[in-house]
């Protein structure tokens, strides 16, 4: 039982490159969520979604895009990485039933830095 | 706006003690969940305990117990018998489902324990 399996687990890149970063879960989760965590921030909600298709903006979406071609797949491109986006992210998935029993389950990060 | 304070960045505890860390929060909503996750050096986030607004019972996991205070919006993490496996950053979390929020998580900034020997 994978769970959320993010990929990569590291990446450098230099200034102006892009890149996806892929999340993929399998437990049939309608929720997803991209994360990032940064020294002395916690974690903030980049882009988020809903279902299959949909997608939304969380609050630090600046540089960032999403897509949700599949349900189980979540992916979060950067066109054109920044200094300012170093930092490890997280993908999270939880389902929408059964809501009082449910919880998030993450990936185990993918740090990611931009020279 | 949801809001999560974590008013502790270190705290440090020797081993077999207890610690205490603290989370406030700030919503308008009376249906909610609070949380504290774990995260050792490894990075993978692991929930600790989980706590539902409309119960008035603290939650307890083991060595871990909340001390969960809603009207005055107080959500406090004792560790019992630290042991240095306890060691990791600590995040307080808060999601509600109602509104636009859609389920997602709003973190405090963590606080990071050290457990000596």
């Amino acid at each position: 039982n994978a769970g959320v399996t993010q990929t990569p687990k590291f990446r450098v890149l230099k200034t102006g490159q892009s890149m996806t970063l892929l999340c993929a879960q399998d437990m049939n989760h309608e929720y997803m969520y991209w994360y990032r965590q940064d020294p002395g921030m916690g974690l903030r909600l980049i882009h988020y979604s809903v279902g299959e298709g949909t997608t939304a903006k969380g609050e630090v979406p600046d540089g960032y895009n999403v897509s949700r071609l599949k349900k189980q797949n979540f992916l979060l491109g950067l066109e054109s990485a920044a200094p300012s986006q170093t930092s490890v992210y997280f993908c999270a998935s939880r389902t929408h039933w059964d809501r009082r029993n449910t919880e998030a389950f993450f990936g185990q990060g993918t740090r990611l830095t931009v020279v | 706006a949801q809001t999560v304070t974590q008013s502790q960045p270190e705290m440090s505890v020797q081993e077999a003690e207890t610690v205490t860390l603290s989370c406030t929060y700030d919503t308008s909503e009376s249906d909610y969940y609070l949380f504290w996750y774990k995260q050792p050096p490894s990075r993978q986030m692991i929930l600790v305990i989980r706590q539902e607004a409309y119960k008035q019972q603290n939650a307890t996991e083991n060595r871990f117990s909340v001390n969960f205070q809603k009207a005055a919006k107080s959500f406090s993490l004792k560790i019992s018998d630290s042991q240095l496996g306890d060691a990791a950053m600590y995040f307080c979390a808060y999601r509600t489902d109602r509104g636009s929020t859609l389920g997602r998580l709003y973190f405090g900034r963590g606080t990071q324990l050290t457990v000596w020997p």
